[in-house]
Formats: structure tokens, sequence, C-alpha cells
């Protein structure tokens, strides 16, 4: 069953903007991880925030959890035509013996040069 | 890091057939895991597969529907049986390499079912 619930679904914005995307979940997780996919691809990790924390960064990306509101965000700053993609949120909770993943809904982002 | 190959990246076939999905890994994995992603839709996980046991498959997915081989720690096969248009979908092989969630992800087999 989906856990992710993302929005906006689509998301359309010009070069040099900020682009924020939000994922909620309704479980307890392990950690949250933030993935992209391009035009149906294979998707390629770009974060994992740990359940005790609130805040990474990465290059131009700046994850936020709250585990109190069961939340994430995705911000990535001056962004790109290259940033042109889906964007997932998974959720990873450890069942059976790993740690399993549920991706939301994802993002679909439009970036216009 | 992990290198998944995964083949063939597309195929169309005939509704009744069946197609066989392999993935193959760069290196040594205890899991490798199974997602489907439907048209416009987010993955779903069909089963997970360890080398030398039954793969064990998520709600709504069946072994006869989508039979799953795991010969070794590097290799995996899915196969997607009597197949309908429904069938049509994105079929993607992931491993996870330090246990904690974070998957490497094949480039993925687009199946078109006519």
């Amino acid at each position: 069953s989906q856990q992710g619930e993302e929005d906006p679904q689509a998301l359309s914005i010009q070069e040099g903007e900020n682009a924020t995307m939000n994922c909620s979940y309704k479980t307890s997780i392990n950690n949250l991880q933030w993935y992209r996919q391009n035009s149906g691809r294979g998707l390629v990790h770009l974060i994992l925030i740990r359940s005790n924390e609130r805040e990474k960064h990465s290059g131009r990306l700046r994850v936020t959890l709250d585990t109190s509101k069961k939340s994430s965000s995705l911000l990535i700053t001056a962004s790109r035509a290259a940033d042109t993609a889906s964007y997932f949120c998974a959720t990873a909770s450890f069942s059976g013996g790993y740690n399993k993943l549920i991706f939301g809904a994802g993002t679909r982002l439009a970036v216009h040069p | 890091s992990a290198v998944i190959s995964q083949k063939p990246s597309r195929d169309i076939c005939q509704r009744g057939t069946s197609l066989t999905i392999q993935c193959q890994v760069d290196s040594q994995v205890t899991m490798m895991f199974w997602y489907r992603q439907q048209p416009g839709q987010s993955l779903t996980l069909i089963a997970t597969a360890n080398q030398g046991s039954e793969a064990t498959y998520e709600s709504g997915f069946v072994i006869d529907k989508f039979p799953i081989s795991r010969p070794n720690l590097t290799f995996s096969t899915l196969t997607v049986s009597n197949m309908s248009p429904e069938d049509s979908s994105i079929y993607l092989c992931s491993v996870d390499k330090q246990g904690v969630g974070e998957a490497f992800f094949g480039q993925g087999t687009r199946l078109t079912v006519v």
C-alpha cells in the first residue's frame, strides 16, 4: 500500500527558481529518502535523512523531516532545466528482516529555461 | 553504490505470452527487490528475492503470475506470465547494499502488452 503522499503532483517553474516538494507518511520510520526518476527510467537515490535528523543538505538539495507531523520536504535551490524529472519520497521501515521501502506518489517537476 | 544491469530495456509482447526480465548486479547482495510502476504511478513492491529461498510476495502479487528466480547473489529474474494489457508497466529491480533501505535501481524494463 502507498504510504507517502506527495504534493504538489506537478510543479512548473523557471530556471533559477527554487522548487519545494512535500511528502507525508503514516507510520513510524527508520529513515526517509528522496529519489529522482528521468522519463520513466530507473530511480536515482538523492538523499537519506534518518528519523532522528531534522535537516540535511547535499549540494543544491535540502531535506527536512518532521516526525511529529510525519512529513518531509525537499527543496531544490537555483533549479536548472536538467532538474526536470519526477521526484519520489520513500519511507524505510524495518519489516521482515529488512528495511522495506514504500514510495510516495511523486511530484513531476518541469524547469523551463 | 551498485551497478545494476537490467534487460530487456523494453519489449512489446502479445497477450497470453510471458516475458522474463533479468537483473545482474556488479557485486554480491543478500536481497534483491522487484517493483512495478504502472503508467503515471508510483512504485509498488512486487516481491523480495533472497538467494536460496523462495521469494516473498507482497499483497496482491502471486508466484504463479510473477515467478522469481534467485540462483546466486548477483542475479535474479522476474517473469511476467500470461500477460494482459493491464500488465503494461515499468518493472524495476533494486538492491539495498548497506541494509538501511537506500536502494540502487536498474534502468527498468518498459513492458507493453498488446
